[in-house]
């Protein structure tokens, strides 16, 4: 069965500092997706990144960085010099290739970042 | 080009009235999915259209909650009679496909408040 823990309820950092959200899944599928979205106060889910289960190379988009590992099942996401604009709640997600696609998403991590 | 529309944006409502939700996915979009978003917890979906026709309504409690997308393009949810434990926001969002490698967009939501 599908399944995407976030452990980390809330972050709180104070600008400029490194962070890192966790995320771990379990799917007994060989063939997935996983995804990062953002969820700024304004209340709608923002598409951050997608990873299919073949592609393992990390990625980096301006401070946005995904670290994917297959052999612990995680897919962490680092935000570099972190700025007060990434408060929001994260969620990590996961999409099987089977069973009808269903989008499964963690419980979010809310990130605060203090000017 | 225009996101996902939501209205209303909130409501409140007493127990055992009802209530609807519209969604107007992005043009083009042949995916419309509902989600039930608790607080403190990450989305659940509750009805997965392709078009006009539903993928997924595993998790709708349906002797209270009915969708339906009637020309393949907007899309009603409602609940009839409403209890407590529907107070959550609602995100509809859209893909081009149903596909698990896919996109979803999403609205702004409806916060629902069932005191």
């Amino acid at each position: 069965a599908q399944k995407v823990t976030q452990a980390q309820t809330e972050i709180s950092v104070v600008e400029k500092e490194d962070v890192t959200l966790d995320c771990v899944y379990e799917t007994r599928d060989t063939t997935y997706y996983l995804f990062w979205y953002k969820q700024p106060p304004s209340g709608e889910l923002v598409f951050l990144i997608r990873r299919n289960s073949f592609d393992e190379q990390n990625e980096i988009s301006g401070r946005y960085s995904w670290n994917f590992q297959k052999s612990t099942s995680s897919f962490n996401f680092t935000i570099t010099a972190s700025q007060v604009v990434d408060s929001a709640v994260y969620f990590c997600a996961l999409s099987e290739a089977t069973g009808g696609f269903k989008t499964i998403f963690g419980a979010g991590t809310r990130l605060f970042v203090k000017a | 080009e225009a996101g996902v529309a939501q209205s209303p944006r909130y409501k409140i409502i007493e127990k055992r009235q009802s209530v609807a939700f519209w969604c107007n996915p992005i043009s083009g979009h042949a995916t419309l999915y509902w989600y039930q978003q608790i607080l403190g917890q990450g989305p659940k979906l509750l009805i997965q259209f392709q078009n006009n026709g539903v993928v997924d309504d595993s998790q709708l409690p349906k002797d209270r909650f009915s969708a339906e997308r009637l020309k393949g393009v907007d899309s009603t949810l409602k609940i009839q009679p409403a209890k407590l434990e529907d107070s959550a926001v609602y995100l509809c969002a859209s893909s081009i496909s149903g596909g698990a490698k896919n996109i979803q967009y999403f609205g702004a939501g409806t916060r629902l408040s069932v005191l």
